[in-house]
């Protein structure tokens, strides 16, 4: 079964300044999805950033892009010019292709940004 | 117009006693999941449904009965609730079994006394 990992349960961060959110998972398959959800003091889980693992282009989505390292099975989220409507948990996920798939999320980082 | 919505996004209940969430998408899409947020924030699947058919059934207690009367509308049904049962439940849905992300719902929360 495939299992996903986030190493840091918190992290925090000055406004303005670039933050990075470690993910890595385990997988023996070769074609899956990875995502970033954020999930805010509301609630609501949004869908940051998606990456299809055949893509060897990291993806972008204005100030949020990721590093993915598909030897290293590693997926981690840069945020640049951080402000504080990112204060959030953020989850990293993982969804094989093969057949009616689950989303296996990790544990959650929970991002501070500090004025 | 909300895509994935759920019914209550509160529910205070006593130990015992039976209740239900609601979901419904607009999203045209065809599957749709339940997922269980514990105290920890950590996210589980529960169940899956594709076009009404379910396809993903976790190790969940028989409690907890999923019903999906039509492909935009998956409803959760908790017998004999107990204190353990206590977490935010989120209906999902995504186009179809295997491709793509997930679109959440607000989520409900459950408490049980």
């Amino acid at each position: 079964a495939q299992t996903v990992t986030q190493s840091q349960p918190e992290m925090s961060v000055q406004e303005a300044e670039t933050v990075t959110l470690s993910c890595t998972y385990d997988t023996s398959e070769s074609d899956y999805y990875l995502f970033w959800y954020k999930q805010p003091p509301s609630r609501q889980m949004i869908l940051v950033i998606r990456q299809e693992a055949y893509k060897q282009q990291n993806a972008t989505e204005n100030r949020f892009s990721v590093n993915f390292q598909k030897a290293a099975k590693s997926f981690s989220l840069k945020i640049s010019d951080s402000q504080l409507g990112d204060a959030a948990m953020y989850f990293c996920a993982y969804r094989s292709f093969q057949g009616a798939q689950k989303l296996v999320f990790g544990q959650g980082t929970r991002l501070t940004i500090n004025p | 117009d909300t895509a994935v919505s759920q019914t209550p996004k509160y529910l205070v209940t006593q130990m015992g006693n039976d209740k239900s969430i609601k979901c419904e998408q607009n999203l045209g899409h065809d599957t749709m999941y339940w997922y269980k947020q514990d105290s920890k924030k950590f996210l589980k699947i529960m169940f899956s449904y594709n076009n009404k058919e379910l396809i993903i059934n976790e190790t969940v207690p028989n409690r907890f009965s999923p019903k999906s009367p039509d492909k935009a509308h998956l409803n959760l049904h908790i017998n004999s609730l107990e204190l353990g049962d206590s977490a935010v439940y989120f209906c999902a849905s995504s186009r179809d079994s295997w491709t793509g992300e997930l679109f959440f719902g607000e989520g409900s929360r459950l408490t049980v006394l």
